[in-house]
């Protein structure tokens, strides 16, 4: 089946250091998505990439996807508490399909 | 504008029971799609709706099955429960067909199994 991987499981960083959190698929995607989780809430969109190699920022989040639309990843520099929380990007294979989540901890 | 609202947001059940949940969608969206979550995973897709009709079905067996009903509401029903059914339920809406655009999550349902 479609499988999106996501790389790494677990983050635990100081406040103020960097994060990337990395998805790859084995084929070629539609778009893809990102997604935050806080504990005990429900997926929130960050953001959709749609072209090859486009890069999005959001502040302190950067967006990137790969030049042959299989790989992805979400840096957030200089991470703060509030950025605590699971990660997913989700890969449109013709339907959304997520990768297992990299969880941030940030120690203040 | 209310989001996506999901009912019942929590439920036990024993092994072998029936169980349905249900799923309003933002208004105006007409697209509707299912997940499981299970604990420390990313969410999995069990089915799509959109205008009414099956637009795409993940890797779940029979015992899920699902509906969209005119006002786009929709239900998730499980058929002969088992302990490995324990999840979190996420109901998703969209505007279009569900291939683009914006996925708007609900809060789920917390459904364990004993």
């Amino acid at each position: 089946g479609q499988q999106v991987m996501q790389i790494p499981q677990y983050q635990h960083v100081q406040e103020g250091e960097d994060f990337t959190t990395y998805c790859n698929s084995s084929t070629t995607l539609s778009n893809i998505q990102w997604y935050k989780q806080r504990p005990g809430g429900h997926p929130v969109f960050l953001i959709q990439l749609v072209k090859s190699g486009e890069v999005k920022k959001q502040k302190r989040l950067t967006f990137q996807f790969g030049e042959a639309k299989k790989n992805s990843s979400l840096h957030i520099t200089a991470t703060q508490t509030t950025d605590v929380g699971t990660y997913f990007c989700a890969g449109n294979f013709n339907k959304f399909y997520f990768g297992s989540g990299t969880k941030l901890n940030v120690k203040p | 504008d209310a989001g996506v609202t999901q009912s019942p947001t929590h439920l036990i059940k024993t092994r072998g029971q029936q169980v349905t949940l249900r799923c309003s969608p933002i208004s105006g969206h007409k697209s509707v799609s299912w997940y499981q979550q299970v604990l420390g995973q990313g969410p999995q897709f069990i089915f799509q709706y959109y205008e009414k009709e099956e637009r795409g079905r993940g890797n779940f067996p029979d015992r899920f099955s699902a509906r969209q009903f005119p006002n786009y509401s929709s239900e998730l029903n499980v058929n002969a429960l088992l302990l490995g059914d324990s999840a979190l339920y996420l109901c998703a809406s969209s505007s279009g067909r569900g291939n683009t655009g914006e996925l708007f999550f609900g809060e789920g349902s917390r459904l364990t199994v004993l």
